[in-house]
């Protein structure tokens, strides 16, 4: 399986600012996806980012609020822009792994907003 | 539209004492189910995937089935690090791989 990190794994931001997650992956992956996980909530996907095209969003996202970058094959980065207290969740990526349609998450980062 | 159900939403257990988790589901042409285990402040962690009516795999305590509506994590016998909160998830043949969760059952077993 893929080791993935995230950074920053916690941040606490006020509204109206913004913040960038980057996920990082120790081998090259063609899909990567971002996934919000609110308290008590399942795991929704934000988008799907694919390396070289643009990310393709889930109804209820857009991407001036969640403008994503997937510069190469081991890298992307979310951002969570003009950011409200609604915006406090847990914001994961994950990977495919190689030949399966089995996916890995990274570590997560915890975001607060006051 | 997809979706995934889990229950109970929380599971209080004896140590030793089997039990199993339900994770009903309704896709529109199954590609894969998955379960992911995930403790608190962490990111899930892949335990199996199934992908058609009476497949089972099993790691350890834990054993998954599968039929054509619903989905059972097993527990056999369960220990106190056992205790997390268990995730089902479903992808869907015309997705571009992306997974549809249910909202996870929280186990505690208890020593």
């Amino acid at each position: 399986s893929a080791v993935i990190s995230q950074k920053p794994s916690r941040d606490i931001c006020q509204r109206g600012t913004s913040l960038t997650i980057q996920c990082q992956v120790d081998s090259q992956v063609t899909m990567m996806f971002w996934y919000r996980q609110q308290p008590g909530q399942s795991l929704t996907l934000i988008a799907t980012a694919n390396q070289g095209s643009e990310a393709t969003y889930e109804s209820g996202f857009v991407i001036d609020k969640f403008p994503i970058s997937r510069p190469n094959l081991t890298f992307s980065t979310l951002t969570v822009s003009n950011m409200s207290p609604e915006d406090s969740s847990i914001y994961l990526c994950s990977v495919g792994g190689r030949n399966t349609d089995t996916q890995y998450f990274g570590p997560g980062t915890r975001l607060t907003v006051l | 539209e997809d979706q995934v159900t889990q229950s109970p939403e929380a599971l209080r257990l004896q140590e030793g004492e089997s039990s199993s988790l339900n994770c009903s589901y309704t896709v529109s042409g199954l590609r894969g189910l998955f379960w992911y285990r995930q403790d608190p402040g962490k990111g899930p962690e892949f335990l199996f995937t199934l992908y058609s009516a009476g497949e089972e795999k099993e790691k350890e305590r834990l054993k998954a089935t599968l039929t054509k509506k619903e989905s059972f994590l097993h527990i056999t016998a369960p220990k106190p690090e056992d205790s997390a909160t268990y995730l089902c998830a479903v992808q869907g043949r015309g997705s571009q791989g992306n997974l549809i969760f249910g909202k996870g059952t929280k186990l505690s077993v208890k020593p």
